[in-house]
């Protein structure tokens, strides 16, 4: 169980495009999903906190209008880096925590998403 | 922000020895998680502790949550080249998770 994928696993593309990432959890329902970035050897940094139903909470320093999020149901989540640059190619890792009121704070990882913008 | 530093940052042993990476904090967590990552890869969840003074082992590994629970160790015992990839410590409140900064291990055949 506690199953989260992602597609694509990678993207390229040119600069000023945008690219689309999703996120699902395949055998629970998540009312939250978080977005993470990740550069070579390095930690998870979180991007932002995906709501269903309401807006995304971004963490401080990640601008919300380049990086749109849409929680629409409760098992899909999905990133927009909008007119994306090079300085944005990294690899990002969705989360999702299955519900368990009370329980401690387990997260589930996607694959991830190799981004690179040319 | 709760912070938790781990140490060492980079581990390379060869296979058959053991090693322990530690997860530190001056915070107190209700719960810490060890995470395992390969390159290219999402990480993967290995074991939660919850209760102070906890251990759990899962095959060679062994994690311990300190008794006021503020820090962690993941000890391998006699590792092997699988064992190869990057481990995060990770705490948090009620949703959000910090996670440490990890620890790169390359166990050599």
């Amino acid at each position: 169980g506690a199953v989260v994928s992602q597609h694509p696993s990678w993207v390229i593309c040119k600069s000023g495009t945008s690219v689309k990432i999703e996120c699902r959890s395949l055998d629970f329902q998540a009312t939250t999903m978080f977005w993470y970035r990740q550069f070579p050897k390095q930690s998870l940094m979180l991007m932002a906190t995906s709501n269903e139903g309401s807006k995304a909470t971004y963490e401080q320093g990640v601008e919300k209008d380049k990086f749109l999020i849409n929680h629409a149901s409760l098992t899909l989540s999905t990133l927009t880096v909008t007119s994306a640059h090079p300085e944005d190619s990294s690899f990002y890792i969705c989360s999702a925590r299955p519900p368990q009121a009370g329980g401690p704070n387990e997260q589930f990882f996607g694959p991830g998403t190799r981004l690179t913008v040319l | 922000t709760q912070l938790l530093e781990q140490s060492p940052q980079f581990l390379s042993i060869q296979e058959g020895e053991n090693l322990t990476v530690y997860c530190n904090s001056s915070s107190v967590f209700s719960s810490l998680q060890w995470y395992r990552q390969e390159p290219g890869e999402g990480p993967v969840l290995l074991v939660t502790v919850v209760t102070g003074g906890e251990v759990k082992k899962l095959k060679r590994l062994t994690f311990q949550f300190g008794d006021a629970r503020k820090d962690s160790s993941l000890h391998i015992t006699a590792a092997q080249p699988g064992d190869t990839g990057l481990y995060l410590c990770a705490g948090g409140g009620d949703y959000k998770l910090s996670f440490g900064a990890g620890t790169t291990v390359t166990v050599r055949a």
